[in-house]
């Protein structure tokens, strides 16, 4: 069946530095991918999105890139700010509406 | 514009107790989804409605929950009896449509039952 794998947290990195948050699936045919995130105490919020291979979601700094090859749409960001401490859900959609999450990434960042 | 509003943000209960969680999503979206998100997961779905239509329930435990949404607008989320288990986050979320590729999420119910 289809799945989504993220690496485990907590990632604690200090200001500026670079990150990748490493998300790879399972699916059939041909599913769109996304990153969420969630904020202390906030649902989650649409982050960046990519429909086909080789497309390039951006966002706020972050990217991701829809790699069919490697079955893999890892997020990163070249300077990190203490506000984007958060949990990042990476998440696949097959069909009309179904949705598969990740387990989460918890992301620090210390000043 | 509002976001989704969910109430409310924290109960806690003792086992076997009802429960009702309550949903309004951003007008004019037509799909709702309530999902459930255990500590360190993702959100799981649980049912999703096409205006006042449950279109997927099929991961909903029937013979304990069971969800409305009578006017096609806001949403209730019911678990009689409740069970230790079933103590995590609940979370609604909209969208335009189906095919729509963003969902709003609200901030989410957490449902502690000792």
């Amino acid at each position: 069946g289809n799945s989504v794998t993220q690496m485990e947290g907590p990632v604690t990195l200090s200001e500026e530095a670079f990150l990748t948050i490493n998300c790879t699936y399972t699916a059939t045919g041909y599913p769109s991918l996304f990153w969420y995130v969630q904020y202390p105490g906030e649902g989650l919020q649409l982050l960046l999105k990519a429909t086909k291979a080789d497309d390039k979601g951006s966002n706020k700094g972050f990217e991701a890139t829809y790699r069919k090859e490697t079955t893999s749409f890892h997020l990163e960001k070249g300077s990190v700010q203490v506000s984007d401490s958060a949990v990042y859900f990476c998440a696949l959609k097959w069909g009309t509406y179904k949705y598969i999450f990740g387990t989460g990434t918890r992301l620090k960042v210390l000043a | 514009e509002a976001g989704v509003v969910q109430s409310p943000r924290y109960k806690i209960i003792e086992k076997k107790q009802p429960v009702a969680f309550w949903c309004n999503p951003i007008s004019g979206h037509n799909t709702l989804y309530w999902y459930l998100q255990n500590l360190g997961q993702g959100p799981e779905l649980l049912i999703r409605y096409e205006n006042e239509e449950a279109v997927d329930d099929s991961q909903l435990p029937k013979d304990r929950f069971s969800a409305e949404r009578l006017k096609g607008v806001d949403s209730t989320l019911k678990i009689q009896p409740a069970e230790l288990g079933d103590s995590a986050v609940y979370l609604c979320a909209s969208s335009f449509s189906s095919e729509d590729n963003e969902q709003f999420f609200g901030p989410g119910t957490r449902l502690t039952v000792l």
